[in-house]
């Protein structure tokens, strides 16, 4: 099984809604991901953890808040977002973070409308 | 800093062609390569990956040798479908990154019937 579970798929909020995106593994993988990717463009990093705790956090606003609960779950809280917020959020996994074995897996995506 | 740079399309080939997507990198130390394809509407799925110089990742039909004398990766099968339609990703991740990909740009790929 190499599926990272993404719920939910659509998702529209206001500006001034609290929503949480959520995703799941259940491959064992101890890195996870989330990315934000806009139309016609790469997935971009967002935040990274290894072993549950948070390791890289790309410069992200402060009204995108992850949390990784245990090692199969991670969330993505959202909080008084902007129109230039939408775009589609990808999960992702890995057996570990850094090293070999590093290949990602991801979740089909949240495909978020900020209105 | 560490970068993937591959060939823009979008790519338009007739069915049963030959494709090639080029994909170059820069990286310190020794990356691990990937290709990921993304099909209309979905995520990205993992579609062949090398982690040393001279590996050939295939998968599906599709091929890329890991080249460390050229940094490339490029992908390559033999004779494409029209179900082969979507955008493929080259990426690479290195030693100490924490498993953070870094992408190309991305090439689309049409097939025609």
């Amino acid at each position: 099984d190499t599926e990272v579970t993404q719920t939910p798929k659509h998702l529209v909020m206001g500006m001034t809604n609290k929503k949480s995106l959520k995703c799941e593994q259940h491959m064992g993988h101890r890195a996870m991901y989330w990315y934000k990717q806009k139309a016609k463009k790469p997935p971009e990093l967002m935040f990274v953890y290894s072993y549950e705790k948070l390791s890289i956090n790309e410069s992200v606003p402060s009204r995108f808040s992850p949390e990784c609960p245990n090692s199969s779950l991670l969330n993505l809280h959202l909080h008084a977002l902007q129109p230039e917020d939408s775009a589609l959020y990808l999960c992702a996994s890995s057996l570990r973070g850094g090293g070999e074995n590093t290949e990602a897996f991801f979740g089909q995506g949240t495909r978020l409308t900020v209105v | 800093g560490n970068s993937v740079t591959q060939m823009e399309g979008p790519v338009t080939l007739s069915e049963e062609a030959f494709l090639t997507i080029n994909c170059t990198y820069t990286a310190t130390g020794y990356p691990s390569l990937f290709w990921y394809v993304q099909y209309p509407g979905e995520g990205l799925q993992l579609l062949l990956k090398a982690t040393k110089a001279d590996d050939k990742g295939s998968n599906k039909g599709f091929e890329a040798t890991y080249r460390k004398e050229t940094t490339s990766f490029h992908l390559e099968k033999g004779s494409v479908q029209v179900s082969d339609s979507a955008v493929y990703f080259c990426a690479l991740t290195t030693r100490g990154s924490q498993g953070n990909l870094i992408f190309g740009k991305g090439t689309k790929l049409s097939v025609k019937p």
